[in-house]
């Protein structure tokens, strides 16, 4: 079962505004991953974080992994139409075999 | 790079009938690969991790013998759907990971196949 909480469940923006999204664990993480996936397709990796404060951009994108290991923020700037979709954090532990942990994702909607 | 592909992309079958899921790493070589079941509006459930060349581990509450998973080689694993039923009717996706293509295990995901059954 989920053990990340991912916050805001959905996001009503329009566009031009920047977006922030969260997730927490109750579990150290080694890794966080931030995906997004598009109705009816598989997810697409946006950014990878390995160590702990590490920040990281792609694009409009950033995204952190928090000093205690136990959370990671994703930001987007500037939203635009095509970043309508669902935003996923995922995790990994030591202990997890590699095996990822996946938040309930959030839902951007963009307006124009 | 790190392309992962599945096929068929959507199926549709009769109930009692089984259905076989491709999922191929175009570009890298996957030591795991993993297969997901994605129900509408939910996130991602592991169904079971598969290592090539050996069976795969299977998450709690999925049957094995439901869900017949081959990790043949280090570029395909398949997941059979046996005797599928209407509630089987799901999103499934799969992912690969390789040690040596990211610092840790990075999984990247195929495209997904939407299983719909009869």
């Amino acid at each position: 079962g989920q053990q990340l909480n991912q916050s805001p469940q959905s996001m009503f923006i329009q566009e031009g505004e920047d977006v922030s999204m969260n997730c927490t664990s109750s579990s150290i993480f080694n890794t966080w991953l931030w995906y997004k996936q598009d109705p009816g397709e598989g997810p697409v990796l946006l950014i990878a974080l390995y160590k702990a404060g590490e920040l990281t951009s792609n694009g409009r994108l950033t995204a952190q992994f928090g000093i205690t290991r136990k959370d990671s923020f994703l930001n987007i700037s500037a939203s635009i139409p095509s970043d309508v979709g669902i935003y996923f954090c995922a995790g990994q532990s030591t202990d997890s075999w590699g095996k990822l942990q996946f938040g309930a994702g959030t839902q951007v909607v963009v307006t124009p | 790079g790190a392309v992962v592909s599945q096929h068929p992309s959507r199926v549709i079958c009769k109930s009692g009938t089984s259905v076989k899921i491709e999922c191929r790493s175009l570009d890298f070589q996957a030591t795991t690969m993993f297969w997901y079941r994605q129900f509408p509006k939910k996130s991602l459930m592991l169904m079971a991790t598969s290592n090539e060349g050996s069976k795969a581990t299977y998450e709690q509450g999925v049957e094995k013998d439901k869900f017949l998973i081959n990790h043949a080689s280090l570029t395909l694993s398949t997941l059979t759907v046996t005797s599928a039923h209407p509630e089987d009717s799901s999103f499934y996706i799969c992912s690969a990971s390789h040690l040596g293509l990211a610092p840790t295990d990075t999984q990247y995901f195929g495209p997904g196949t939407r299983l719909t059954v009869l």
